[in-house]
């Protein structure tokens, strides 16, 4: 059974430029919720995806996009990087209709913006 | 105040000692709670869902105290294995289920 899967695992990147991080849920799983760790930080919410929309949105600006497809992977697209978006990016995995909501983590994107 | 409120630690513990972690939630109508365990460099894995009731999985005990607003993590006799930062999560009500993460409780179980 497939876990949760991103990618890239590393990325550099510079000011101003735009990048576009993939994920493929865990098998079974309906919605894809994406979060940016900064070191020392707990993961913060950017948003979630259902049905290829986004139903949530934590505190992040619009430079922050994101894309589900039918076969519920998604795509998190970052626009006019800062050196501030330098972070882990973590996907996580979990069914809609589960009453607990238990997230399933994939390995992360580590973005360094120079 | 922070959503979800943690003591980053770090609390650093004998090996086979007990140790104890708070987290604080402000939320009232937060419907769900889970502990999570990180290791350096690595993503957040659930360790367990916390219950209303308390629930126990080997060495490690959630409780909830919905009246105070805040979710323990007990683990017993630390292993060297358990170092890592636990992090505490908080579901909101609502359709589509955001999540909150504390910032993580750093702990080191030294020999």
């Amino acid at each position: 059974d497939a876990g949760v899967t991103q990618s890239p695992t590393h990325l550099i990147k510079t000011r101003g430029q735009q990048v576009t991080l993939r994920c493929s849920p865990k098998s079974g799983h309906d919605t894809v919720s994406w979060y940016q760790q900064a070191l020392g930080q707990g993961p913060q919410f950017i948003f979630q995806y259902y049905e290829e929309e986004e139903r949530q949105r934590g505190n992040f600006p619009d430079r922050f996009s994101g894309h589900q497809f039918p076969n519920y992977s998604s795509e998190l697209n970052v626009n006019a990087l800062l050196l501030g978006d330098s972070a882990l990016y973590l996907c996580a995995s979990g069914l809609r209709d589960r009453g607990s909501y238990e997230q399933y983590f994939g390995p992360g994107t580590r973005l360094t913006v120079t | 105040r922070k959503e979800v409120e943690q003591d980053p630690g770090p609390f650093n513990v004998p090996e086979g000692a007990t140790v104890a972690f708070n987290c604080t939630y402000s939320n009232s109508a937060s419907q769900s709670f889970f502990w999570y365990r990180q290791d350096c460099r690595k993503e957040p894995k659930l360790l367990m869902s916390v219950y209303s009731s308390g629930n126990e999985d080997g060495r490690f005990t959630a409780q909830l105290n919905r009246a105070s607003q805040y979710i323990s993590l007990l683990i017993r006799d630390s292993k060297l294995s358990d170092s890592a930062t636990y992090l505490c999560v908080v579901r909101n009500s609502g359709g589509y289920q955001k999540v909150t993460f504390g910032i993580g409780t750093k702990l080191q179980v030294i020999p």
